[in-house]
């Protein structure tokens, strides 16, 4: 199975700021990766696909870039709404196997 | 307006079955592959599987951890996706999502990445 890890697992920042949060792949699965955001209590909601692509309705504040074993998400100007849980998933092989997750909270 | 409704959770014993639903609308449900995603108490996410389209053959695949346990199928004359969970484990406990799930073709690859979550039902293994 592909393992799949975050880095950093949690971060605080402050309204404004411009955020990165990093995704690797045990191996390499081309750009076969998406993003998820995940607020408390909710659903996941689905932001990006094939590593850099916007889902519907996403903003383009978020962005994801990356290819092979190593990827980005970047929230260019971190708004309230934007407090969450993001989580990577690769879908290049089976399982679909998540990240753990990288928890955004306020500074 | 595109819509997943899951149904089916609840307390059930371990050892014991468990049928969930996923029923769709808003979208030509037999269009898509269909998948579950669970989410354990105070856990990150874990994909459990999916359903290919009738087009690309029904088919299915699953995580280790659910592989001969769980059953996943689909009615599309319903627009109903189901998750058959038998021989429940306390570690089975969690919340499940069905999502959609959308196909990127490569050559003679096919990779599916979701869109659509719905909102989710808890499922609980205990005595």
């Amino acid at each position: 199975d592909i393992q799949m890890t975050q880095s950093p697992s949690s971060l605080s920042a402050s309204v404004g700021d411009r955020v990165t949060i990093t995704c690797r792949a045990s191996q390499g699965i081309s750009n076969y990766l998406a993003w998820f955001q995940q607020k408390p209590g909710k659903a996941p909601k689905s932001l990006i696909y094939a590593a850099s692509s916007l889902q519907s309705g996403v903003p383009s504040k978020f962005s994801g870039s990356g290819s092979g074993t190593d990827f980005t998400l970047t929230i260019s100007s971190l708004q309230p709404e934007d407090f969450a849980t993001y989580y990577c998933q690769q879908y290049n092989s089976y399982p679909h196997t998540f990240g753990p997750g990288t928890k955004v909270d306020i500074k | 307006e595109v819509q997943l409704v899951e149904s089916g959770g609840g307390l059930v014993q371990p050892g014991r079955s468990l049928r969930l639903s996923c029923t769709a609308s808003g979208f030509t449900f037999g269009d898509y592959a269909m998948s579950w995603v669970r989410q354990a108490p105070g856990k990150g996410l874990e994909w459990v599987g999916f359903i290919r389209s009738k087009a690309y053959g029904g088919t299915t695949e699953y995580a280790a951890s659910v592989k001969g346990r769980f059953t996943i199928s689909r009615d599309d004359s319903k627009s109903i996706a189901y998750l058959q969970m038998n021989s429940l484990k306390t570690e089975d406990t969690a919340v499940y999502y069905c999502t959609r799930a959308l196909v990127t073709a490569i050559l003679y690859y096919y990779y599916y990445y979701m869109d659509v979550w719905g909102k989710g039902t808890t499922v609980t293994v205990s005595s």
